[in-house]
């Protein structure tokens, strides 16, 4: 299987920050990445898809880029909704993994 | 609207079976391929098992392939997980999840359930 690495764990941040989570592949997906967010109790709510490609309805501060094996998600302006644990996933072959999140905290 | 509201799980014992269940609205089903992804409360997303919008191609993650079964049923806009010989580790949340277009074998997901909590526990 190919392992997702992301970092930081946890990350601590104040409102209107620009915030970067990093998602590493074990070999390379090509562009095949998509990021979620989840908040808790919640279901997954899905952001991104073929690593730079933003789901209708998702607020424009929400960027994704990267090709080959290092990713990134982006919040260029956090916001109250923001604060929330983000998961990467590859889907270059047929069984996709996922990162082990990133928590996004009220710094 | 999009709608997969997932029932069946339950506190079952070790090596006992149960089938969950997802029921699908707000879409034409029978276009879509769909998923089982999995939860550990407090822990990440597991991919569990896909199916082709006909089911004509199904996948399994390792660790259930042999044990679990994924079915559908187009005429009632149903998803089936049948899980066999569970272990303690089976023990999380169970999502159904869509893929964003239909007639693709996609393995991302768009419109996720809010999920239905199986226990392995002797």
């Amino acid at each position: 299987d190919i392992q997702m690495t992301q970092s930081p764990s946890t990350l601590s941040a104040s409102l209107g920050d620009r915030v970067t989570i990093t998602c590493r592949a074990s070999q390379s997906i090509s562009s095949w990445m998509a990021w979620y967010q989840q908040k808790p109790g919640k279901a997954p709510k899905f952001l991104i898809y073929k690593a730079s490609s933003l789901e209708s309805g998702v607020p424009s501060r929400f960027s994704g880029s990267g090709s080959g094996t290092e990713f990134t998600l982006t919040i260029s302006s956090l916001q109250p909704d923001d604060f929330a644990t983000y998961y990467c996933q590859q889907y270059n072959n047929y069984s996709p993994t996922f990162g082990q999140g990133t928590k996004v905290e009220i710094k | 609207e999009v709608q997969l509201v997932e029932f069946g799980g339950d506190l079952v014992q070790p090596g006992r079976s149960l089938r969950l269940s997802c029921a699908a609205s707000g879409f034409s089903f029978d276009e879509y391929a769909m998923h089982w992804v999995r939860q550990v409360p407090g822990k990440g997303l597991e991919w569990v098992s896909g199916i082709s919008w006909n089911g004509g191609s199904i996948g399994y993650a390792d660790s259930v392939r042999g044990r679990f079964t994924i079915s559908r049923d187009n005429a009632k806009n149903t998803l089936y997980l049948q899980m066999n010989s569970l272990r303690l580790e089976d023990t999380a949340l169970y999502y159904c999840a869509k893929v964003p277009r239909p007639y693709n074998d996609l393995y991302y997901f768009d419109y996720w359930g809010q999920g239905t909590l199986v226990i392995v526990s002797s």
